[in-house]
């Protein structure tokens, strides 16, 4: 399975753009780069997933540079509400085919008033 | 719509005993899984169903721990002699087909297991 790098923590000031990065220097070439994030006490969210080109929906903005080796998931103005554990997951096939999802620790990005 | 529903929220158990988990994934979903989630970490994938096929259940910790999906819907993970390393929190997700483009995964609010 691909591995993902991502920073432990990360702060941004309510309003402003949060990027957050992620290296996946070991991505097959059929396989997606998935974003979610977890709230405190509540399941793991779908924010956005791509496989190469940029990707973009009501949530979130996803860059992947042209040799999928790394990516960006941009919320172009945060809440506090944004507060949370994002994962940066490559999606890994397991034993008849399942998609099963393969979890980080992810970046805690702490959004500040 | 409903989403994925876990029952019980809350859950604690004294070391030996049995428990069982509930999973009612979103309607019409093909594809459900379950997940472990200790403190401090990210979740780690246990099992995967699709209908009632159990199709991978390499995640699983031990032979104690047991899922079933006998009509393709609802789903339970069942813990028999429940210890201590048991505790955490345990997800299940479902999404419409694991083998058909890219399908993201729901998830439910999980199960918070406390073995004393």
């Amino acid at each position: 399975d691909a591995k993902t790098t991502q920073p432990p923590s990360m702060d941004c000031a309510e309003g402003r753009a949060a990027n957050l990065p992620c290296n996946h220097s070991t991505i097959s070439g059929n396989e997606y780069v998935y974003w979610y994030r977890q709230i405190h006490s509540q399941g793991p969210q779908y924010i956005i997933h791509g496989l190469k080109n940029n990707e973009t929906n009501e949530m979130a903005s996803l860059i992947i540079t042209e040799d999928r080796k790394s990516s960006t998931l941009i919320l172009p103005h945060a809440t506090l509400r944004d507060t949370a554990v994002y994962y940066c997951i490559v999606r890994a096939t397991g034993q008849g085919g399942s998609e099963k999802l393969v979890f980080g620790k992810g970046t805690k990005l702490t959004v500040n008033p | 719509g409903a989403g994925v529903s876990q029952s019980p929220r809350y859950k604690v158990a004294k070391r030996g005993q049995d428990v069982a988990l509930r999973c009612d994934p979103i309607s019409g979903h093909v594809s459900l899984f379950w997940y472990q989630q200790a403190l401090g970490q990210g979740p780690e994938f246990l099992t995967y169903f699709q209908n009632e096929a159990q199709l991978d259940k390499s995640g699983l910790p031990s032979d104690r721990f047991f899922a079933e999906r006998p009509e393709g819907s609802v789903s339970t993970l069942k813990i028999q002699r429940t210890q201590q390393e048991d505790s955490a929190v345990y997800l299940c997700a479902s999404s419409l087909d694991s083998h058909t483009a890219s399908y993201e995964q729901y998830f439910g609010p999980g199960t918070r297991l406390t073995v004393t």
